[in-house]
C-alpha cells in the first residue's frame, strides 16, 4: 500500500524558517516525481513545488522562488520542503503528493499545518 | 500562472447526474480530485477522462477546447464534497462545492 506520512509543520513567525518531511512506503521512491501542494483556510489548492524522480530537477511556483527548496533522499524514502523567509500568505496545510503524470498526484500526505503568524 | 476557472457550487438530488466545468484547461492533461471536509484529495479523473482503480464509473471526464467537465452520474450522498480541476502546468481550479439535496 502507497503511505505518506508527513511530518513537521508548526507555527512560526514571520521571516523564520520550517522544514517539513514526507516519509514514503510501498513503492519504488526513486521511480516518481514529488511534489507540494498547499490549501490556504478556506481556499482552494495551490501547487508549490516539484522535484524530479532523481532529485536532478527542481521546479516552484513564482511566490515561493528563492524562499523554498524542495528535496529528495531516495536512501531514506523521504521528501522535504525547507521553507525560509516564512510571510502570512503562506500559511497553508501542506500536502505531499506522488506524480504518475502531468498534474496527475495519485496519492497524497495526510497534510501539515503551517501557520505564519507573530 | 493562469487560473483555471470553475462555478463555486452545484447540486443535485440523489441519482441525477451533475456536471462541473473547467474553463482555462489548454493542456489534455487535466485531472480531477474530490476531497472531503478535513481529508487529502483523492484523485479522481487524469488525463481528461481515465478513472483510477477504485473510482466508481458514474464519475466521467471529458473535455472539450479548453473547458473539461466532470460529470457525476446516479449521485449518492457521499459524492457531497469539493472538486478541483487541475491542468498542466502547475494550474488548478478555485473549486466546487457540490452539494447532494
Amino acid at each position: 500500500e502507497v503511505q505518506l506520512v508527513q511530518s513537521g509543520g508548526d507555527l512560526v513567525q514571520p521571516g523564520g524558517s520550517l522544514r517539513l518531511s514526507c516519509a514514503a512506503s510501498g513503492f519504488t521512491f526513486s521511480s516518481y516525481w514529488m511534489n507540494w501542494v498547499r490549501q490556504a483556510p478556506g481556499k482552494g489548492l495551490e501547487w508549490v513545488a516539484s522535484i524530479k524522480a532523481d532529485g536532478n530537477g527542481t521546479y516552484y511556483r513564482n511566490s515561493v522562488e528563492g524562499r523554498f527548496a524542495i528535496s529528495r533522499d531516495n536512501a531514506k524514502n523521504s521528501l522535504y520542503l525547507q521553507m525560509n523567509s516564512l510571510r502570512a500568505d503562506d500559511t497553508a496545510v501542506y500536502y505531499c503528493a506522488r506524480n504518475i503524470g502531468y498534474e496527475t498526484f495519485d496519492s497524497w500526505g495526510q497534510g501539515a499545518q503551517v501557520t505564519v503568524s507573530s | 500562472q493562469s487560473a483555471l476557472t470553475q462555478p463555486p457550487s452545484a447540486s443535485g438530488s440523489p441519482g441525477q447526474s451533475v456536471t462541473i466545468s473547467c474553463t482555462g484547461a489548454s493542456s489534455d492533461y487535466v485531472s480531477w480530485y474530490q476531497q472531503l471536509p478535513g481529508k487529502a484529495p483523492k484523485l479522481m479523473i487524469y488525463e481528461v477522462n481515465k478513472r483510477p482503480s477504485g473510482v466508481p464509473d458514474r464519475f466521467s471526464g471529458f473535455k472539450s477546447d479548453n473547458t473539461a467537465s466532470l460529470t457525476v452520474s446516479g449521485l449518492q450522498a457521499e459524492d457531497e464534497a469539493d472538486y478541483y480541476c487541475s491542468s498542466f502546468p502547475g494550474l488548478f481550479g478555485g473549486g466546487t462545492k457540490l452539494t447532494v439535496l
